[in-house]
């Protein structure tokens, strides 16, 4: 069965400062792999995904991913945090037939 | 991106009433729809997936009859919650593929629909 991991609870940085968001997954075949930000009572937004190509992807808002099958990690990454970053953060593995299977969430916060 | 409107964002009900969460996608046909449940803090639970013109999929442990979901037409999507009780109360998020929109593995979610059974 396909799951995906976010060993984080939270995560706590200073503005300015670069952050990661880890995740990990497993998978039985190639993964497909997103990224999405939830904001308080809202719904999810993409923020990247990785099908297949570059390793590191590029995204909404500054983030990136990277994508390392040898670790089977996609781990969630700005180089400058913003206090309007602060959110909470799911990774996602996609299995056959659209289902979706969701990390538990990191809350990410940003200090001014 | 494509999107996808959720109405109502809010609701508040007596238990033993249902409550009926409309899915609708606004700039394309949505082929698949799926239906999440989050508690406060927690992840999203799929309930289940539904395919327009056939029976929802339902996810092992949630009951089909308390959950009904309708899949009428290419941009429509609705979860009736029957016979609501406190435990029901919950976040409940919609999110939609296909159609010109259909990005490989992408789905596009709704704002959500938050319920309070008293």
């Amino acid at each position: 069965a396909q799951s995906v991991a976010q060993p984080e609870d939270q995560v706590n940085v200073a503005e300015g400062n670069p952050l990661t968001v880890k995740c990990t997954y497993s998978v039985s075949g190639n993964p497909y792999l997103f990224w999405y930000v939830q904001y308080p009572n809202r719904g999810l937004q993409f923020l990247l995904k990785y099908i297949t190509g570059d390793n590191l992807v590029k995204g909404s808002y500054g983030f990136e991913a990277e994508f390392n099958k040898s670790q089977t990690s996609f781990h969630l990454k700005k180089p400058s945090a913003l206090v309007s970053d602060s959110a909470l953060y799911f990774c996602a593995v996609r299995e056959g037939g659209f289902k979706t299977i969701f990390g538990a969430g990191t809350r990410l916060f940003v200090k001014a | 991106g494509a999107v996808v409107s959720q109405h109502p964002s809010r609701v508040i009900c007596k238990s033993g009433t249902s409550v009926k969460i409309e899915c609708r996608s606004l700039d394309f046909q949505a082929t698949t729809m799926f239906w999440y449940r989050q508690f406060p803090k927690q992840s999203l639970m799929l309930m289940a997936t539904s395919n327009e013109g056939s029976k929802a999929t339902y996810e092992q442990g949630v009951e089909k009859d308390k959950f009904l979901i309708n899949h009428a037409s290419l941009t429509l999507s609705t979860l009736t919650v029957t016979s609501a009780h406190p435990e029901d109360s919950s976040f409940y998020i919609c999110s939609a593929r296909g159609g010109l929109a259909d990005i490989p593995g992408e789905l596009f979610f709704g704002e959500g629909s938050r319920l309070t059974v008293l």
